[in-house]
């Protein structure tokens, strides 16, 4: 049974498209993330959810919208690509904000 | 921002324990220490974490100093499908101030040996 689920695997783009990446957590967790890691593997985080609400936004530029239908799902939205956004995206989830956090296998985004 | 330095690689054989050191000597009294690790093109896998007492799960090991500024994970029976990146973290607060987050830092690149 996969725990945190995330589509699609792969997505490669061209400059300036809007793309999404869904994710979704089976585990019952109240916590959603999304990190980004890039080609020198930093891995850094972007948002986080709690009960749908955004209590974390690091500084990611506009073109970034979270979005949370309910407390399972969390997509990603990115409008007018940019090459620099190229890299793996992770969601995760965790029960509380403290709590250890459980990672999706990664959606490796190309931008052309 | 990370609040822990750990060496860039380190190698071990297989079938040996493969102890991996931590520095985290900014750490507050009542922060945790959490290990994870990301295996080649794999998302981050939770190991361990701990505050003052050892702890042990069925993966690994947790030994903290006294004084809490460091830690080491012990992976007893190394194996081959252990070779990954492994991340020592103590949570820092994000950006908005009200919530705390895990930043990864650079980690250590385990090689596990035939």
């Amino acid at each position: 049974d996969t725990a945190v689920s995330q589509t699609p695997k792969y997505l490669v783009t061209q400059m300036g498209n809007d793309k999404s990446i869904k994710c979704e957590q089976n585990l019952g967790h109240d916590t959603m993330y999304w990190y980004k890691q890039d080609s020198k593997k930093f891995l850094k985080i972007m948002f986080s959810y709690n009960n749908k609400e955004l209590i974390i936004n690091e500084t990611v530029p506009n073109r970034f919208s979270p979005k949370s239908p309910d407390k399972a799902h969390l997509n990603l939205h990115i409008n007018s690509l940019e090459l620099g956004d190229s890299a793996v995206y992770f969601c995760a989830s965790s029960h509380r904000t403290l709590d250890t956090q459980y990672f999706g296998p990664g959606t490796r985004l190309t931008v052309l | 921002d990370a609040k822990t330095t750990q060496p860039p690689s380190m190698d071990c054989a297989e079938g040996r324990a493969a102890n991996l050191p931590c520095n985290h000597s900014t750490i507050s009294g009542n922060e945790y220490v959490y290990w994870y690790r990301q295996i080649h093109s794999q998302g981050p896998q939770y190991i361990i974490h701990g505050l003052k007492n050892n702890e042990t799960n069925e993966m690994a090991s947790l030994i903290i100093t006294e004084d809490r500024k460091s830690s080491t994970l012990i992976l007893p029976h190394a194996t081959l499908r252990d070779t990954a990146v492994y991340y020592c973290i103590v949570r820092v607060k994000s950006s908005g101030g009200s919530n705390y987050k895990l930043t990864f830092g650079k980690g250590t690149l385990l090689t596990v040996n035939p």
